[in-house]
């Protein structure tokens, strides 16, 4: 069974403090993986789609990476306007292919 | 481009009582997804449509739900009868199905509430 598991449930950071988020996962064949924000009281918001292992990806603080059994979140200097919840998915080539896999999130607030 | 539209943002309702939530997905978009979102469950794909067909339904809870595509600018999702467990927050998706690419794209969700 497709599984997607993210860590910490919660991070507290100061501003300019950075750190990495985690998305560990198992899936029959990785199609895609997922990140998006979410922030209070609204949808989620796509960031970005990694296919491979060894890919990078990145938009102003936020840098995404994959591995063959996680990606990392890593966010450099970030900002109160970071703080958000952060989603991780996958999508398999197993059964409906454009099936998302959801984890549970982190929590990120950055404190000023 | 407006983006996905849901209606309405909240609801609040009696148990036993019938809801209709509503969603347009991104003008050319062939593929719309219905999500629903708890604190203790997190986000759980409901069912999903590709050119306006049912593809997986494995997500919806019971009989009680039900969802339909009439056309390519339009979905329902319906509860009947609703009951408290259903209070949650349902996100429409939609994507546009390519080789290339199937990010999904979300609309701003409606907060149901069943008392």
């Amino acid at each position: 069974e497709d599984q997607v598991t993210q860590s910490p449930e919660a991070l507290r950071l100061q501003e300019g403090e950075s750190s990495s988020l985690n998305c560990s996962y198992t899936v029959s064949g990785l199609r895609g993986l997922f990140w998006y924000r979410q922030d209070p009281g609204k949808g989620p918001e796509f960031l970005f789609t990694l296919y491979s292992a060894g890919e990078e990806k990145e938009k102003e603080r936020l840098k995404a990476t994959l591995t063959k059994k996680e990606s990392f979140l890593h966010i450099t200097a970030p900002k109160p306007e970071d703080s958000a919840t952060y989603l991780c998915a996958v999508q398999g080539h197993g059964g409906a292919t454009n099936k998302l896999i959801f984890g549970t999130g982190t929590l990120l607030a950055v404190q000023p | 481009d407006a983006g996905v539209i849901q209606s309405p943002r909240h609801e609040v309702t009696e148990m036993g009582q019938e809801v209709t939530l509503r969603c347009k997905p991104i003008s050319g978009h062939n593929s719309l997804f219905w999500y629903r979102q708890t604190m203790m469950r997190g986000l759980e794909l409901l069912i999903y449509f590709n050119n306006n067909v049912p593809i997986d339904d494995s997500g919806m809870p019971e009989d009680r739900f039900s969802a339909k595509m009439p056309n390519a600018s339009f979905s329902t999702l319906k509860i009947q009868p609703s009951e408290p467990r259903d209070s949650a927050v349902y996100f429409c998706a939609s994507s546009l199905d390519r080789v290339d690419t199937d990010t999904q794209y979300f609309g701003p969700g409606t907060r149901l509430t069943v008392l």
